[in-house]
């Protein structure tokens, strides 16, 4: 079986503060996918980053960036120097070789970010 | 724009009627996921096409049922609608070309359903 915990249900900071998302996610299998997807007030759900369990190399993305550690099943998102855009619902998916690579979605971390 | 198309957007019917959620894929991919957004349940996966053929079931009701067509789009029905079967229903796309490879899957804007 495979799960994903998003332990925040809502993150308020105030704009140009760094903020972390946190991700814990639990599976059996070796093979496997890591995601996050943003859905903004506008309802759609748009992908962030893919990464796979062979490569824990960290990634930056402009202000995102990505903390994969497998030591501690984590893939947490720090976004720095937050602005009110990033105020967002944001998830953070598992996909396995045993679960069919069908994505499991966290319950989604509220982000909401003041002026 | 994921280049993912569901239609209609918003749809509001009565209890006990059946209704259409129709998704078209991003040009090229041949899987299709629908899922459904509660408030209570999060993001759940449904079903699973690929090609035409259905590939896996998650959390589908008995009452919901879809299908692929020839050109990839697919459908979501679903009856004898409950209150409780509001919510946001979501279809993605991805290229998977089978079980061999993983690639992220991209996710139209989502149809609202509200059943009264």
């Amino acid at each position: 079986a495979q799960k994903v915990t998003q332990a925040q249900t809502e993150i308020s900071v105030v704009e140009k503060e760094d903020v972390t998302l946190d991700c814990v996610y639990e599976t059996r299998d070796t093979t496997y996918y890591l995601f996050w997807y943003k859905q903004p007030p506008s309802g759609e759900l748009v992908f962030l980053i893919r990464r796979n369990s062979f490569d824990e190399q960290n990634e930056i993305s402009g202000r995102y960036s990505w903390n994969f550690q497998k030591s501690t099943s984590s893939f947490n998102f720090t976004i720095t120097a937050s602005q009110v855009v990033d105020s967002a619902v944001y998830f953070c998916a598992l996909s396995t070789s045993g679960g069919s690579y069908i994505p499991t979605f966290g319950r989604g971390t509220s982000l909401i970010v003041h002026p | 724009d994921s280049g993912v198309t569901q239609t209609p957007k918003h749809l509001i019917t009565a209890t006990g009627q059946r209704v259409t959620l129709r998704c078209s894929p991003r040009s090229g991919d041949l899987s299709v996921y629908w899922y459904q957004q509660s408030l209570d349940q999060g993001l759940q996966f449904l079903i699973h096409y690929y090609n035409g053929e259905e590939r896996a079931k998650g959390n589908i009701l008995e009452r919901f049922s879809a299908q692929q067509f020839p050109d990839l789009h697919s459908e979501l029905n679903l009856s004898s609608l409950e209150l409780g079967d509001s919510a946001l229903y979501f279809c993605a796309s991805s290229v998977d070309p089978g079980l061999l490879r993983n690639t992220e899957a991209f996710f139209g804007q989502g149809t609202r359903l509200t059943v009264v």
